[in-house]
């Protein structure tokens, strides 16, 4: 099974842009693995924030945008607010199969 | 409003099996694959499967396939996971999600304890 790699922890100013990225151990990220983005806060549910590498939910802060950079998947967050301190975990779609990465501890400091 | 009301905590001896339930409202049952995953304390997501309410078709992580049962009872609109042979490390939270372009969405979440 393929194993899905985050950061595990990144800092970011209030107002700043920090880039989150989520790689593959078989190989580059691409369209074709669907990419999700999901944010967690303490003690509650994973909320969507992302599908198919770059489009946005209707609840989706335009702050946060995806794309594909350098073979990952890349989660940016441009202005971050210190409501944005949170986890973020990245999905990968691996045919009949979906990994979660490990997920990235987001403080912003 | 799409919801997905997941059953309440269980606590499970070692060797046991346990059964969540997952039942969505606000959307037509059949027209959407539910995903499942999980949270061990402290720890990540874990992907562990998916089922198709409409045709009953599944899929099941690689580690977890040989424990781990989906199913979905249309007449109750309920999708349903049953995890066998629980040890500690099974002691998580686990989730239903219905993931899609159109909205994704996840239940709160179902604590399950395995302890003696």
């Amino acid at each position: 099974q393929a194993v899905v790699t985050q950061e595990p922890s990144l800092t970011v100013s209030p107002g700043g842009t920090v880039t989150l990225t989520c790689a593959c151990s078989t190989g580059p990220v691409t369209s074709g693995r669907y990419p999700y983005w999901f944010q967690q806060r303490p003690g509650q549910a994973p909320r969507a924030l992302i599908y198919d590498t770059n489009n946005r939910y209707a609840w989706t802060p335009a702050r946060f945008s995806g794309s594909l950079l350098g073979g990952k998947a890349a989660l940016i967050l441009s202005g971050a607010q210190p409501d944005d301190e949170a986890e973020y975990y990245c999905l990968l779609n691996y045919g009949v199969a979906w990994v979660f990465g490990g997920g990235t501890k987001l403080a912003v400091l | 409003q799409v919801q997905l009301v997941q059953s309440g905590a269980e606590v499970k001896k070692p060797g046991a099996s346990v059964r969540v339930s997952c039942k969505p409202s606000g959307y037509t049952f059949t027209a959407y694959t539910m995903q499942w995953a999980r949270q061990a304390p402290g720890q990540g997501l874990e992907w562990l499967g998916w089922i198709n309410p409409a045709s009953g078709n599944t899929r099941y992580s690689q580690k977890l396939q040989d424990r781990v049962t989906l199913t979905g009872d249309t007449s109750a609109g309920t999708v349903y996971m049953d995890l066998s042979s629980l040890t500690s490390e099974d002691t998580a939270i686990y989730y239903c999600a219905r993931l899609h372009p159109t909205g994704s969405y996840w239940g709160r979440g179902t604590l399950v304890v395995v302890s003696s």
